[in-house]
């Protein structure tokens, strides 16, 4: 099946630090997709992304869909402590008829020490 | 109110026992998923269904079946449960099927001792 590689596996940063995380697939993704989990809550969408070389943002949030539509990255600026906790990225396949399926990294833990 | 949401939040149940885990949705999408997650294995599909009279297995349906009693509901059963299902299970949406957007509800934690 499809595997999505998504690094770091965690990161402990400073607080007022920007911070950067990227996915990366072996084959071609037609959307990319940010989601933030809290501890004990489902995943939370932060930013969709649709075209290869897209970028957008979302408050502090930044997120980009790579020209070869094989990767993305997701870079969040000032870090305050509530950016603590699970970022996953997740993707959907250019294949035809699974379109309905997202392919999910494993996720990037991120803690923020004030 | 929260578009999706699932009850119960946490469910604690003994091996053998036949369990439900609910999920509603008020966002009016046609396609609901259920997932669990584990510590290490990321998000994994169940079932998922395109609409009422539609039941898809995912990746991991052996021991687990769904009911979508109507466009809102998509239920999920544990037949006998065991307890490696002890796990956080997910329920999402979304509405169309090239710019696949999920959203997800706010999780049930199971423990299956």
């Amino acid at each position: 099946g499809q595997q999505l590689n998504q690094s770091p596996q965690s990161m402990f940063i400073q607080e007022g630090e920007d911070v950067s995380m990227n996915c990366t697939s072996s084959s071609i993704f037609n959307t990319w997709l940010w989601y933030k989990q809290d501890p004990g809550e489902g995943p939370v969408l932060l930013i969709a992304l649709y075209k290869a070389g897209e970028l957008t943002s979302n408050g502090r949030l930044t997120a980009q869909f790579g020209i070869t539509r094989k990767d993305s990255f997701l870079n969040i600026s000032a870090s305050i402590p509530s950016d603590v906790g699970i970022y996953f990225c997740a993707g959907q396949p250019n294949s035809g008829g699974s379109n309905y399926k997202l392919t999910f990294g494993k996720g990037t833990l991120l803690t923020v020490n004030p | 109110d929260a578009d999706v949401t699932q009850t119960p939040r946490n469910r604690i149940t003994k091996t053998g026992k036949r369990i439900m885990l609910e999920c509603s949705q008020t966002k009016g999408h046609d396609r609901m998923y259920w997932y669990r997650q584990d510590p290490g294995l990321g998000l994994r599909l169940i079932y998922y269904s395109f609409d009422v009279k539609d039941i898809n297995k995912g990746e991991i349906s052996d021991g687990y079946s769904v009911s979508r009693q109507a466009q809102a509901k998509f239920s999920l059963s544990l037949e006998s449960a065991i307890p490696n299902q002890t796990a956080l299970y997910f329920c999402a949406t979304s509405d169309t099927s090239y710019r696949e957007t999920q959203y997800f509800g706010p999780g049930t934690r199971l423990l299956v001792l």
